[in-house]
């Protein structure tokens, strides 16, 4: 058990079109970041939501945009998809900066963009 | 920008064979550790971690890294592998001025023949 719970696990989407991931953090875990894992790269940073606020952003363009709700899950938002977007997207969860902790990650979404 | 490398990118070993994984870390301030594995279908697990002290890091299922800050180097190492041990592997650093970001390596596919 992961203790980080996204979904959908598999979606297949149409370029151009819009996609919505979601992610439950670990209990206890108060801050969310998302990755996206290309095939055969590592996991590159999107962002981090703290607090219900985008915290820090890699580099990823405006298509990409996230939420965090009071009760800590959050949701990462794809527009106009593209080819490229085709990806794992991880969650990870963790306590905030300020009080250490290691980041727990949930098992992905696998995005298909035809 | 920090960077993470890892030069290796698939090794093969068999069963009862030692093991050391390399990872370089480009940035020159105070850095936070991980070495994380990605088992076939499952999430990304953490191995182990480094954030100060004793700079040889022992974590779960036998494996060790240790921290060569004069190198820029955090190697992972394991005396004798087992073929449960086949998985990707993931070098992770955290500068802890920037609100947590990990910044992963590309990864290394460990395949350990029976």
């Amino acid at each position: 058990d992961a203790g980080v719970t996204q979904s959908p696990t598999h979606l297949i989407k149409t370029r151009g079109q819009q996609v919505t991931l979601r992610c439950s953090p670990k209990s206890g875990h108060d801050t969310v970041s998302w990755y996206q894992q290309a095939l055969g790269q590592g996991p590159q940073f999107i962002f981090q939501y703290y607090e219900e606020e985008e915290r820090q952003r890699g580099n990823f363009p405006d298509r990409f945009s996230g939420h965090q709700f009071p009760n800590y899950s959050s949701e990462l938002n794809v527009n106009a998809l593209l080819l490229g977007d085709s990806a794992l997207y991880l969650c990870a969860s963790s306590l905030p900066p300020d009080r250490g902790g290691g980041y727990t990650f949930g098992s992905g979404t696998r995005l298909t963009v035809v | 920008a920090q960077s993470v490398s890892q030069h290796n990118h698939h090794v093969i070993l068999s069963e009862a064979a030692s093991l050391e994984l390399g990872c370089n870390y480009s940035y020159g301030g105070t850095v936070n550790l991980f070495w994380y594995v990605q088992y076939p279908g499952q999430h990304l697990q953490l191995l182990l971690k480094y954030f100060s002290g004793d700079p040889l890091v022992k974590g779960i299922k036998g494996f060790e890294a240790e921290f060569i800050k004069s190198k820029f180097s955090f190697n992972l190492r394991k005396p004798s592998v087992q073929w449960s041990d086949t998985a990707e592997y993931f070098c992770a650093v955290i500068n802890p001025g920037s609100a947590r970001q990990l910044t992963f390596g590309s990864g290394t596919q460990l395949t350990v023949l029976p």
